[in-house]
C-alpha cells in the first residue's frame, strides 16, 4: 500500500494568481498522477509525473496551465496558473503501488478561485 | 475517451436497507473495473480491482460482480450503515498503462439511521 499526503488541504484563491500542491509519498513510485474533479463532474486525469522526464499531459490540458516538477520518486507538485473560477477544483494525486492495479490516492486539495 | 457511467447520481436508503448501484463502461479492450469509495475530505479507498468475466468480489457487507461481455458491474450493499454514506466511484484504465484510469460520476449514497 501507499500513503499519500497532499498540501495544502484547502485554499482559496484569488482570479489570475497561481497555487502549487505538493504531493509526499511514503514510499518511492515511478509514476505518480494528478486528477481533478470540478463541481458535478468525474475525477479526470490531468497528467502523468514521471521522475526525470518531462510529465505527460492527457487531452485538454497543457503544460503552461499546470506545470509539474517531479524531483525524486516520492514527491511531486502540481501548478494551477493564473486561475480562473473555472479552476475551482479538488486535485488529487495519485500513485500505482504493490500489486498490478493497486492504485492509491492522495486526500485531495479543495481550491476555489474567487 | 472511454464513457464510464454509473446510475443512480444518488441514492437515499434507511439504515438496514439493502442496496447496489450500476456501472458501465465500453466492453471493448476491457483491462479491469475499479471500485472506490469517497468521504468528503478523506482519500478515495479502494474497494476491489476486478479483471475477470463474472469476477465476483466481497469485502464485509460489501461486493461487487462484473460482466465484461457487456459491460457492467454492480456493487452490492447488504443492511446498510450511516458509515457507509460516502460517494461510490468506479473507473477503467485507458488503456494498458497502470494509473490512468476514466471515472464515472460516482454514486452518492445517504444512510438515513
Amino acid at each position: 500500500s501507499a500513503v499519500i499526503s497532499q498540501k495544502p488541504s484547502r485554499d482559496i484563491c484569488q482570479r489570475g494568481t497561481s497555487l502549487t500542491i505538493q504531493c509526499q509519498v511514503d514510499s518511492q513510485v515511478t509514476m505518480m498522477f494528478w486528477y481533478r474533479q470540478q463541481p458535478g463532474q468525474s475525477l479526470t486525469l490531468i497528467a502523468t509525473a514521471n521522475q526525470g522526464s518531462e510529465a505527460t499531459y492527457e487531452s485538454g490540458f497543457v503544460i503552461d496551465k499546470f506545470p509539474i516538477s517531479r524531483p525524486n520518486l516520492t514527491f511531486s507538485t502540481l501548478t494551477v496558473s493564473n486561475m480562473s473560477p473555472e479552476d475551482s477544483s479538488i486535485y488529487l494525486c495519485s500513485v500505482v503501488s504493490g500489486g498490478a492495479y493497486e492504485q492509491y490516492f492522495g486526500p485531495g486539495t479543495r481550491l476555489t478561485v474567487t | 475517451i472511454l464513457n464510464v457511467e454509473q446510475s443512480p447520481q444518488s441514492l437515499h436508503v434507511q439504515e438496514g436497507d439493502s442496496t447496489n448501484f450500476t456501472c458501465s463502461f465500453p466492453s471493448s479492450n476491457f483491462y479491469a473495473l475499479h471500485w472506490y469509495r469517497w468521504e468528503t475530505a478523506k482519500s478515495p479507498e479502494a474497494l476491489f480491482v476486478m479483471t475477470l468475466n463474472g469476477d465476483e468480489k466481497k469485502k464485509g457487507r460489501i461486493s461487487a460482480t462484473l460482466n465484461t461481455k457487456e459491460g457492467y458491474s454492480y456493487l452490492y450493499i447488504k443492511g446498510s450503515q450511516p458509515e457507509d454514506s460516502a460517494t461510490y466511484l468506479c473507473a477503467s484504465p485507458r488503456g494498458s498503462t497502470l494509473g490512468r484510469l476514466y471515472f464515472g460520476r460516482g454514486t452518492q449514497l445517504t444512510v438515513w439511521p
